[in-house]
């Protein structure tokens, strides 16, 4: 069954300094998602990527963040400057948009120190 | 701003029992609900869509939708110990991101 993944399973970084997230979509799939959960919170949307462009971003997606699709198959989320509060599991999800339905990947951990 | 609100639990449910669980909303545009199943450390895993008023089933589950009440609800009948986890309620507009509840820990006491 095809499914979203996701690399690396954690990173571990020190505040300040850039990491990039990646995610493989499903392959037939439209539109691409950020979301992110904090230890103990609800999972949070962060934005939506549709036709090689952000279709919605939330309040949380400010100038430190942004998405890319460089290739056919990656969607990648980079934060520019991490801080200790962008600490959280960060999940990719992928919808062909018939139905809205999302898969979620399983996540990368991000630890900033 | 969009709410979703769920009661955090823990909702503790015998084995074979039928768990019950719900979910309010605030924005009347949501078109989209869904359940998602999350186990500790993993990743959110749907289990149940619904679109219109009325009941869904899928197996054990069912979805049950009443925009006028802005409330969903998931039934889960002959509940399993695997059963346990925590139960994300999200809706959505039209290909939106998904506004999530904090979820319902569930137990299944076997």
């Amino acid at each position: 069954e095809p499914e979203v993944t996701q690399t690396p399973s954690h990173q571990v970084t020190q505040m300040g300094q850039e990491v990039i997230l990646r995610c493989v979509p499903i392959s037939n799939h439209l539109y691409f998602y950020w979301y992110r959960q904090i230890l103990g919170q609800k999972v949070e949307f962060l934005v939506s990527f549709y036709n090689n462009e952000i279709s919605e971003k939330s309040e949380i997606f400010d100038d430190q963040f942004s998405v890319e699709r460089p290739d056919g198959s990656n969607f990648t989320l980079k934060i520019r400057s991490t801080k200790l509060e962008d600490s959280a599991m960060y999940f990719c999800a992928s919808s062909d948009g018939t139905d809205d339905e999302q898969f979620f990947g399983p996540g990368t951990r991000l630890t900033v120190l | 701003q969009k709410e979703v609100e769920q009661n955090s639990g823990p909702l503790s449910v015998p084995e074979g029992a039928i768990a019950s669980l719900n979910c309010t909303y605030s924005d009347r545009g949501s078109q989209s609900f869904f359940w998602y199943r999350q186990y500790s450390g993993k990743s959110p895993e749907l289990i149940m869509s619904i679109y219109s008023n009325g009941d869904k089933e899928d197996g054990r589950f069912t979805a049950q939708l009443n925009k006028a009440s802005q409330y969903v609800s998931l039934l889960i009948r002959d509940s399993q110990p695997s059963d346990s986890a925590t139960y994300l309620c999200a809706v959505t507009e039209r290909a939106d991101g998904l506004t999530f509840g904090k979820g319902t820990h569930l137990i299944i006491q076997p």
